[in-house]
């Protein structure tokens, strides 16, 4: 089966820096989406990896490695507004999306 | 505001009810897709359409139905509401099926069936 794996929660402190973790196991690999998701609201895109690597993009970066089935979203000067439900999505051998359940974040003052 | 429209926002329905999900995108996007997500799961394809006059069957598509008769349109019906379809509903679309460009995503429809 397919499965996409991810933290249920994390907790860091405004200002610092933290790494989010997303393994993967699908039937072919055609990319790796990050998004952000607000409490009752709609997942926004925030990055796309389909090559090993790190892709930066102001205070967020990703990075995937396809021999690993890993990737990491990293959030660096965390600011309160960054408090949200990130989700890892794996684009599969079918062009269809394999979502994981999403990893809570939470910053505290 | 270019974007993706879902109607209604939420509702409470009766089992047995039919109910039809609405989603416009004015994006001029290809494909489109609807998901539920549920708490602690991620989210779950229903059915998608990858242009308009096909549609395909996702994860989970029993005891739901779509069309696409034109390329803005795409709506969900629940034949036959079960509670077990209690759930948020997001319709999303992206230029083309497996672009490497991000699906959008509306806002949501917040079903609850009782």
């Amino acid at each position: 089966g397919q499965n996409i794996d991810q933290p249920t929660e994390m907790t860091a402190t405004e200002g610092a820096i933290v790494q989010i973790n997303c393994t993967y196991q699908t039937s072919g690999f055609n990319g790796l989406f990050w998004y952000q998701q607000h409490a009752g609201e709609a997942p926004t895109f925030l990055s796309y990896n389909v090559l090993d690597g790190l892709e930066e993009k102001g205070r967020f970066s990703s990075f995937l490695s396809r021999s690993k089935g890993y990737s990491y979203l990293l959030l660096k000067e965390l600011q309160m507004k960054d408090s949200a439900s990130y989700l890892c999505a794996v684009m599969d051998s079918n062009y269809q999306l394999i979502w994981g359940a999403g990893t809570k974040l939470i910053i505290k003052p | 505001i270019a974007g993706i429209t879902q109607a209604p926002t939420s509702q409470i329905l009766a089992a047995g009810r039919r109910m039809t999900l609405r989603c416009t995108q004015d994006m001029r996007h290809n494909a489109m897709y609807w998901y539920r997500q549920d708490l602690g799961l991620g989210l779950r394809l229903i059915h998608y359409s990858n242009t308009a006059g096909t549609t395909g069957k996702g994860e989970v598509p029993d005891g739901y139905s779509v069309s696409r008769a034109n390329t803005d349109d795409f709506p969900l019906t629940l034949a036959s509401a079960v509670p077990s379809q209690t759930s948020v509903y997001f319709c999303a679309s992206s230029p083309y099926e497996g672009s490497n460009q991000p699906q959008h995503f509306g806002d949501g429809t917040r079903l609850s069936i009782l």
